[in-house]
């Protein structure tokens, strides 16, 4: 079984500002799927940025780009230069094949602070 | 655009009562979900379809049931609601084969009272 652990709660972070946020996770498979999806106040959860196992390069979308360390089970989540927008609560995901449910973390609070 | 919509934001029923929550997805995709999101506990896993007619329990189908009989359309049922089923309630729908994003409703807030 897979499982996904977000160890921060709660992140603030200043306006143009660089953040990181952790996720961890744990799969006996060896294909597997990443994910970081975000949840703005009141609105729909959207896809950030996603990151397939067998794939060294760590995935990158404008100012969101992930550290994907294979060996250490890591998938953390850096946005760079913060803006207002990026308030939300951001969930780490995975999943093993595109037919099988994601599991997510527990989520991380993120606020920017103007 | 990819179109998730849920038939209501926001939702009060009583104990005991039967509640539907209505999903539909316009892009023909496979693969529906129906989430349940709590502060602390993040999004749950109550039931997924792959197609038409089929249905996998998730984490905590306990108190819930669902329903597909068409493919864009995705139903998710409290049988007898109790207080401890008041949450947010998401749905999603993916495209099956390769791995593609999963994309999400609104949601709907549930209170049971």
């Amino acid at each position: 079984a897979q499982t996904v652990t977000q160890s921060q709660p709660e992140m603030s972070v200043q306006e143009a500002e660089t953040v990181t946020l952790s996720c961890t996770y744990d799969t006996s498979e060896s294909d597997y799927y990443l994910f970081w999806y975000k949840q703005p106040p009141s609105r729909q959860m959207i896809l950030v940025i996603r990151q397939e196992a067998y794939k060294q390069q760590n995935a990158t979308e404008n100012r969101f780009s992930v550290n994907f360390q294979k060996a250490a089970k890591s998938f953390s989540l850096k946005i760079s230069d913060s803006q207002l927008g990026d308030a939300a609560m951001y969930f780490c995901a995975s999943t093993i094949s595109g037919n099988t449910p994601l599991v997510f973390g527990k989520g991380t609070r993120l606020s920017v602070i103007a | 655009d990819v179109k998730v919509t849920q038939s209501s934001r926001y939702l009060v029923k009583r104990t005991g009562e039967k509640v539907f929550l209505e999903c539909v997805q316009d892009m023909d995709h496979e693969n529906m979900f129906w989430y349940r999101q709590d502060p602390g506990l993040g999004l749950r896993l109550i039931y997924f379809s792959y197609d038409v007619k089929m249905k996998e329990k998730g984490d905590i189908p306990e108190g819930y049931s669902v329903s597909r009989e068409k493919k864009e359309r995705f139903s998710l049922i409290l049988e007898s609601a109790s207080t401890n089923q008041t949450s947010m309630y998401l749905c999603a729908s993916s495209p099956t084969g390769a791995v593609y994003e999963q994309y999400f409703g609104p949601g709907t807030r549930l209170t049971v009272t």
